[in-house]
């Protein structure tokens, strides 16, 4: 099915381990983000790429790196997981324009221990 | 202050009820979003609106881009609604126009 592909599902990490958080779509879209979803609180926009070749940070950047690798592909990655990293974390996808529709995909949910 | 405000943060129905989820925002706007994620669950694209009204089914979305307000309404609500309800938009500002700002969603539960 088209769509947004994320991976992994779920993930455990002790204090201080590096993760990859990959996330692929396979709609063509220019635009991908990386959000957390924290109980009690709006989703926030962590890292966005407009374009392939961009990256630019959001309203919660520290701690996180990105890369988009190409057009299909946006990772996320943690370099030294804190507990305050435990989330769900969704990556999504749009074009580029103000009436294009977003992509969501189905999460990943981190704990950090 | 929150730029996207929804309300009821909560909201518990009968089933065949008519539910409304109102949103209010502070910013000017290219674009609305509704979005369903159920518990545990994914997110999905309900409506994208930018001005007037929307019909999918069992849902209408509407938006008054004058007062800033827009809402969602399911008729003949089913179990299968329960989920929780977000709101997002796409602020025109200049280059962020393509990043949407998200409220803090509402929960429905839809009794049998």
């Amino acid at each position: 099915n088209a769509g947004v592909t994320q991976t992994p599902k779920f993930q455990v990490l002790k204090t201080g381990q590096s993760m990859t958080l990959q996330c692929a779509q396979d709609m063509n879209h220019n635009s991908m983000y990386w959000y957390r979803q924290d109980p009690g609180m709006g989703l926030r926009l962590i890292y966005y790429s407009a374009s392939e070749g961009t990256t630019d940070k959001g309203e919660v950047p520290n701690g996180y790196n990105v890369s988009r690798l190409n057009k299909r592909e946006f990772s996320l990655r943690l370099e030294s997981a804190a507990p305050s990293q435990t989330s769900v974390y969704f990556c999504a996808s749009s074009e580029q324009g103000a009436h294009y529709g977003y992509t969501f995909g189905s999460g990943t949910r981190l704990t950090v221990v | 202050k929150n730029e996207v405000e929804q309300s009821p943060q909560n909201l518990t129905a009968q089933e065949g009820e008519f539910i409304t989820i109102n949103c209010s925002y502070s910013v000017g706007i290219s674009a609305l979003h509704w979005l369903q994620q159920h518990p545990g669950g994914g997110i999905v694209s309900l409506f994208m609106l930018s001005s007037g009204k929307k019909k999918h089914g069992r849902l209408i979305a509407t938006i008054n881009i004058q007062e800033k307000h827009s809402s969602l309404h399911i008729t003949a609500s089913h179990p299968r609604d329960s989920a929780v309800y977000i709101c997002a938009v796409r602020p025109n500002s200049g280059g962020s126009n393509y990043k949407l700002t998200f409220g803090k969603g509402t929960l429905l539960t839809v009794n049998p």
